[in-house]
């Protein structure tokens, strides 16, 4: 089954201890990128990546970090988290191609709480 | 710049009732795709329809519907005769053109979401 797996699923954490979100796809995807859910903001784009060792910044990159290895995985790192990165967080991923209407799937979800 | 609008913040119907969301682009690329997502209080993100920006005909799938007209740049989600399940966050989106496999930052631009509440 196609899946792309983000774990934690809810997180508490106080501001200033890092933290990794995972994110992991079956797909064999090229692309993967982080979104933040925000109320009134609908969904921006945190980091993407376009394959292995290759990432870029998104529209809201500033006090997050991430890595790409290997290329099912995509962790977005929190340096030092703070209060204002409390959100919704959602880990997408989907093949390349000539086109982007190529199917895009997104993970279930990551809620973190900076207190 | 391209953008996504949802004017309507949140709506709240009876049951059975029929219900439009509405979604405004702005791109100047003339090859785009326009998604809508159905977002539960469970949190995930539930795909609903991709659309290119060469098919203008409407669809339909059960009690949704979708229009989609180019010359006012709006994909319109209706839902017929809606149900308490149907209460959700609907998000509206639009990918990016691709200009050649060096810039294809392939996001998703969101409007920021209609909350519709179904009463029963």
């Amino acid at each position: 089954e196609a899946q792309v797996t983000q774990n934690p699923r809810y997180l508490i954490t106080v501001t200033g201890k890092k933290l990794t979100v995972t994110c992991s796809q079956n797909m064999n995807h090229e692309y993967m990128s982080w979104y933040r859910q925000d109320p009134g903001l609908g969904l921006r784009q945190i980091y993407y990546s376009m394959n292995v060792e290759v990432t870029d910044k998104g529209d809201v990159p500033e006090g997050y970090k991430v890595s790409r290895k290997e290329k099912r995985n995509f962790p977005l790192i929190l340096e030092s988290p703070s209060p204002n990165q409390t959100s919704l967080y959602f880990c997408a991923s989907r093949s390349h191609g000539t086109t982007l209407g190529n199917t895009i799937y997104f993970g279930e979800g990551s809620w973190l709480t900076v207190v | 710049a391209q953008k996504v609008t949802q004017a309507q913040t949140e709506i709240s119907v009876v049951e059975k009732e029929d219900v439009t969301l509405d979604c405004v682009y702005e791109t100047r690329d003339t090859t785009y795709y326009l998604f809508w997502y159905k977002q539960p209080p469970s949190g995930e993100l539930v795909f609903l329809i991709r659309r290119n920006s060469f098919d203008e005909q409407n669809e339909i799938s059960g009690r949704y519907s979708w229009n989609f007209q180019k010359s006012t740049s709006s994909f319109n989600f209706t839902i017929t005769a809606s149900q308490v399940v149907d209460s959700a966050v609907y998000f509206c989106a639009l990918s990016e053109a691709q200009r050649g496999r060096s810039s294809n930052t392939g996001k998703l631009i969101f409007g920021q979401g209609t909350t519709l509440q179904v009463k029963p």
